[in-house]
């Protein structure tokens, strides 16, 4: 079985501009992460989606980051009007939250931003 | 709030060596622990967790770890470094309290270095 993709592996984009990245995550999983790791601050925890309930956003830095997960499944991250300290590698992350391991995140392998 | 201390940054130690890498957490009640591994340019992989039971815990590659609850610790261990274990290693930890999302809240990271 797959596992967590995420694209594209990298981007790099001008500061101002627009970027989306996606994340797919394990068929079946019905929780989804996203996570920020930066040099700077480490491993944070961005968002939050858990089937139909509404997201936690408690962990997005600005009002210009944004996430959806359209039918359950797929999940856009977007950040608009990207800033150098957006630069990260951005992790997304599946649980299935009603199964034996429903404790256990299975990360993809990231999205590195690089805001020049 | 809770906290994830890993001591040392980077850690380097000889092949065959005894590998000991140290977490230590603060939480009000003893919370699911992990360790994560990640390789270059890839995303996390988990090497073992505990959540209730058996305070020694073993995991891929010949990792184990054990949960002290009165030092607030869960220490890494490998008897034999091989130099394959080459990677930066993440203490993480999510809150017991049976409600949130259950969100990974990340130590800095270890990067483990072995010498051959």
């Amino acid at each position: 079985g797959a596992g967590v993709s995420q694209s594209p592996s990298n981007k790099v984009t001008e500061k101002g501009k627009d970027v989306e990245l996606r994340c797919d995550p394990i068929s079946g999983h019905t929780a989804l992460y996203w996570y920020r790791q930066s040099l700077g601050q480490g491993l944070e925890f961005l968002i939050y989606f858990q089937g139909n309930s509404a997201p936690d956003k408690s962990g997005l830095p600005s009002d210009r980051f944004s996430a959806e997960r359209t039918g359950g499944s797929v999940s856009t991250l977007t950040i608009q009007r990207t800033q150098q300290e957006d630069s990260a590698v951005y992790l997304c992350a599946s649980i299935n939250s009603g199964g034996a391991t429903y404790n256990e995140q299975f990360f993809g392998p990231g999205t590195r931003l690089t805001v020049l | 709030a809770q906290s994830v201390t890993q001591l040392g940054s980077h850690v380097s130690v000889s092949e065959g060596a005894l590998v000991l890498l140290r977490c230590n957490y603060s939480s009000s009640v003893p919370p699911y622990l992990f360790w994560y591994v990640q390789y270059p340019n890839q995303g996390l992989q988990l090497l073992l967790k505990y959540t209730t039971g058996a305070t020694l815990v073993k995991g891929i590659n010949g990792f184990e770890a054990e949960f002290k609850k009165s030092e607030t610790s869960f220490h890494l261990t490998k008897p034999s470094a091989h130099m394959s274990d080459a990677a930066e290693y993440f203490c993480a930890v999510i809150p017991y309290s049976g409600a949130g999302s259950y969100q990974l809240t990340f130590g800095k990271g270890t990067k483990l270095s072995v010498i051959p």
